[in-house]
């Protein structure tokens, strides 16, 4: 375990569906992350926060919806998704915003809209 | 966010060959420079990072070398191993202020026995 943890693994849901994606960590660190990792692309950050509050959200449709109710725990709600959304999404933790001692991945969960 | 463009996207090292993955980048305000290692089905997990004051950092069979003028840096593994097969990504951002990482493509190492 790397110290954070990704539930579930994996997730198949339909367009219609409502899912949400966990994240925690008990590392103390004050920066979260979520990163959709899709086949031969860069990881793609979509979303940032530092002390529990929203710093940086790039341009991502709102059919995701992050939620961090404290600086140990995040969420990713997930509502009426389409196919091109299935990847490998991964959330990490900084100690810092500028993560300069290294982003602590979890493991991930793979996601297949269907 | 500016670019970073990684290459090889995929290699394939014997075994105690030396491995050497590249990486450029366009903003040269970046500052900090890491790799990643990711093994299927875990997360990308921190490897070994340089910051441009230098131009190579090594730890262990990992070096990273540094062109600033170039605008460049490559990581280099030396006597190349099965278990280092992964696959490998860089990443920039910049130190002063608040910033993300920018991560390349990354390469699919395989290293055969």
């Amino acid at each position: 375990e790397t110290g954070v943890t990704q539930t579930p693994r994996h997730l198949v849901m339909g367009m219609t569906n409502k899912k949400s994606l966990k994240c925690e960590q008990h590392l103390g660190h004050n920066a979260m992350y979520w990163y959709k990792q899709s086949a031969k692309k860069p990881l793609e950050l979509m979303f940032v926060y530092s002390l529990e509050e929203r710093v940086e959200n790039n341009s991502v449709p709102s059919r995701f919806s992050p939620e961090c109710p404290n600086s140990s725990h995040l969420f990713l709600h997930l509502h009426t998704l389409q196919p091109e959304d299935s990847a490998l999404y991964l959330c990490a933790s900084s100690q810092d915003e500028g993560g300069w001692d290294g982003y602590t991945f979890g493991s991930g969960t793979r996601l297949t809209v269907v | 966010q500016q670019q970073v463009k990684q290459s090889p996207q995929s290699l394939i090292v014997q075994k105690g060959g030396i491995s050497i993955i590249n990486c450029a980048y366009e903003n040269t305000a970046f500052d900090y420079f890491p790799w990643y290692q990711q093994f299927p089905g875990k997360g990308p997990a921190l490897l070994i990072a340089i910051r441009p004051d230098v131009s190579e950092k090594k730890e262990g069979r990992f070096t990273i070398s540094f062109n600033k003028s170039a605008k460049q840096f490559s990581l280099h593994i030396m006597d190349s191993q099965p278990g280092d097969s992964a696959t490998y990504f860089c990443a920039a951002s910049l130190k002063s202020g608040y910033s993300t990482l920018t991560f390349g493509k990354g390469t699919m190492l395989l290293v055969s026995p």
